[in-house]
């Protein structure tokens, strides 16, 4: 199985900072498309999971472009470039290239 | 709008069975993969369980395969889980995902 591996677990930043999320797998989500099954979503408090990014760096139509995708291969990272109040929540990224499908441990983002 | 509307769910004794359903509107059912999440309380996510958009092939992690059953009816628009022989350890909110859609979930929750 693919393990998915999130670091840090939580992040504490005020309003306008940036914040930076990093995902590692176990083995390359390159897969035999071409195409790179990579995904973030965030969970905010008592809510189902929302999308944001998939194959790495596409972000879904209704996601702010303060958020952004990157990475390849084994090794990807979300970024905000400057967080908002309505940010905060858990983010995971998640793999969709290989069964089983699998998703990291999740990174929890406060605000200060 | 996608919507995923989950029910089902509820308190179940440990070798009891429960069956999810799943209904779907706002896009054409039968053209897509459907997909079954988990989230354990206060834990992480896990994938459950896999469906093509014919209904013609399936896909389990080890951990549910051979208790569980994804199924579904496209005339219907509606997709379905099977869970056989239920464990303490299957307790969790269960989510009808479709790529990068999610429902609100429903909760199961196993226990004498």
């Amino acid at each position: 199985d693919v393990v998915m591996t999130q670091t840090p677990v939580s992040l504490s930043l005020a309003i306008g900072q940036p914040a930076s999320i990093s995902c590692k797998s176990s083995q390359s989500l390159l897969g035999t498309s071409g195409k790179t099954f990579l995904n973030w979503i965030l969970q905010r408090p008592g809510q189902s999971p929302k999308r944001l990014i998939y194959q790495v760096s596409k972000l879904y139509s209704e996601v702010p472009d303060r958020f952004s995708g990157s990475g390849s291969e084994t090794e990807f990272t979300l970024k905000i470039s400057r967080v908002e109040a309505e940010d905060l929540g858990v983010y995971y990224c998640w793999q969709g290239t290989h069964f089983p499908l699998t998703f990291g441990s999740g990174t929890k983002l406060e605000i200060k | 709008e996608v919507q995923l509307v989950e029910s089902g769910g509820g308190l179940v004794q440990p070798g009891r069975s429960l069956k999810l359903s799943c209904v779907a509107s706002g896009f054409t059912f039968n053209n897509y993969w459907m997909t079954w999440i988990r989230q354990a309380p206060g834990k992480g996510l896990e994938w459950v369980a896999s469906i093509t958009n014919t209904g013609g092939s399936t896909y389990y992690p080890d951990s549910v395969k051979g208790r569980f059953t994804i199924s579904r009816d496209n005339a219907k628009s509606t997709l379905y889980l099977q869970m056989n022989s239920l464990r303490s350890e299957d307790t969790a909110t269960y989510y009808c995902t479709r790529d990068a859609f999610w429902g609100q979930g429903v909760m199961v929750t196993v226990s004498s």
